[in-house]
């Protein structure tokens, strides 16, 4: 059964770069057809798609994040990571990790990070 | 961009109870990518439904899904205290790649 868990800085200065690791265990994330993806969920906005990452490193992300979405895979370690940068408050938010099979749903999900953005 | 609007955003039922949720698409899509999750506090997200209709694994059958085109219904027959929960459907667009959510109905006891 895979897992995943999320790790990274729970408090992050605006501007900054907020950085997050996902650490994927009972699975390759390398192996199969699977994308990763980046969800975030704000008390506001609901639950918010952020971006996915394929096994050969192909990336999609938001359009409504204009461009501050990076996503990486560390395959030796089985992790994949998100930098998003220049952060405001609006960037608060609760973010999981999750398995995304074929195009169409997330079936397994990390149990989620806290990240404030706040001086 | 698509919009996935939920209805209604808050249920108040009793257990034993059908519960209907609506999730109505802003254009038409296809049923292939739509899915439908249920979120309880503290926890992540858990998919119930994929391709409209389909139960994930380990999903009880008292959940289903249906619909096309625009409208799109999760239904839960008999409701045991566990369900009650937010409900989420979750849309998958191709151009460009994105997935959308809904804004969610929260399934309160009445």
């Amino acid at each position: 059964q895979v897992q995943l868990q999320e790790s990274g800085p729970g408090l992050v200065k605006p501007s900054q770069t907020l950085s997050l690791t996902c650490t994927v265990s009972g699975d390759s994330i390398i192996s199969g057809s699977y994308y990763w993806s980046w969800i975030r969920q704000s008390a506001g906005k609901g639950l918010e798609w952020i971006g996915r990452i394929y096994a050969r490193g192909n990336t999609n992300s938001n359009p409504s994040l204009k461009n501050r979405v990076t996503m990486s895979m560390d395959t030796s370690k089985n992790q994949f990571s998100l930098n998003l940068s220049s952060v405001t408050a609006a960037d608060t938010a609760v973010y999981y990790c999750a398995r995304l099979i074929g195009y169409s749903y997330h079936d397994s999900w990390g149990q989620g990070t806290l990240v404030i953005v706040s001086s | 961009e698509i919009v996935l609007t939920q209805t209604p955003g808050t249920l108040s039922l009793s257990p034993g109870e059908r519960a209907t949720l609506s999730c109505r698409a802003s254009q038409s899509v296809s049923s292939s990518y739509l899915s439908w999750y249920q979120q309880k506090p503290g926890q992540a997200p858990r998919v119930l439904i994929y391709g409209a209709s389909s139960r994930a694994t380990g999903i009880p059958d008292r959940f289903s899904g249906s619909g096309s085109g625009t409208d799109f219904t999760l239904t839960i027959s008999g409701l045991e205290p566990e369900d009650f929960a937010v409900y989420y459907c979750q849309l998958y667009g191709s151009s460009p790649p994105r997935y959308t959510f809904g804004q969610g109905t929260k399934l309160e006891i009445k």
